[in-house]
């Protein structure tokens, strides 16, 4: 497809536990960024990539989560020790991140994240 | 910091009616560009308007539309005629800095009644 693709699109997982989730952004897209909604916080930024770089992870809330992005393309976003209050739906976004006014970011269905 | 704020969490229209939903919004920057974005309830997010700041013009989408007050830092979206397919989440944003970062409201639940 041509759109951006998030897997899985629903994950329940245990209090504790490590859990990964991927995003697959359109294709030639050099700029990527995770987003999160959640019901106490609304909708948050996450982290933004360049390429395989992260010039801005300011929104990442704790040590205990991280992101890479390998060949300029997927993206994973990985949580460790997962707490409640990590529950919520994990959006991810990308864009041509050409040297234009603004680049329209074009968002995958995301994935919900229930910690048990 | 940029804020964006949405002060009605829930509203509803009757289907060919209009509605107006608010948002405000603080930033220190020059130039900027104000976004509204629609989230049905299969979580997609879709782009519904932007608006650049330098231009005066209020933009227009087919049924949607803009009211932007700069200097009140406001920036309203109106939906004309609206459908039942209309009903969503909608989420006002601005674009911060050059990262391209959107920073969020808190979104206005619409219900479209028949």
């Amino acid at each position: 497809g041509a759109g951006v693709s998030q897997s899985p699109s629903n994950k329940v997982t245990e209090k504790g536990k490590d859990v990964e989730l991927r995003c697959d952004p359109i294709s030639g897209h050099t700029a990527l960024y995770w987003y999160r909604q959640s019901l106490g916080q609304g909708l948050e930024f996450l982290i933004y990539f360049q390429g395989n770089s992260a010039p801005d992870k300011s929104g990442l809330p704790s040590d205990r989560f991280s992101a890479e992005r390998t060949g300029g393309s997927v993206s994973t976003l990985t949580i460790q020790r997962t707490q409640q209050e990590d529950s919520a739906v994990y959006l991810c976004a990308s864009s041509s991140g050409l040297a234009v006014p603004y680049n329209e970011q074009f968002f995958g269905p995301g994935t919900r994240l229930t910690v048990l | 910091a940029q804020t964006v704020t949405q002060s009605q969490p829930e509203m509803s229209v009757q289907e060919a009616e209009t509605v107006t939903l608010s948002c405000t919004y603080d930033t220190s920057e020059s130039n900027y560009y104000l976004f509204w974005y629609k989230q049905p309830p299969s979580r997609q997010m879709i782009l519904v308007i932007r608006q650049e700041a330098y231009k005066q013009q209020n933009a227009t989408e087919n049924r949607f539309s803009v009211n932007f007050q700069k200097a009140a830092k406001s920036f309203s979206l109106k939906i004309s005629d609206s459908q039942l397919g209309d009903t969503a989440m909608y989420f006002c944003a601005s674009l911060s800095g050059n990262t391209g970062k959107l920073i969020f409201g808190q979104g206005t639940t619409l219900q479209v009644k028949p």
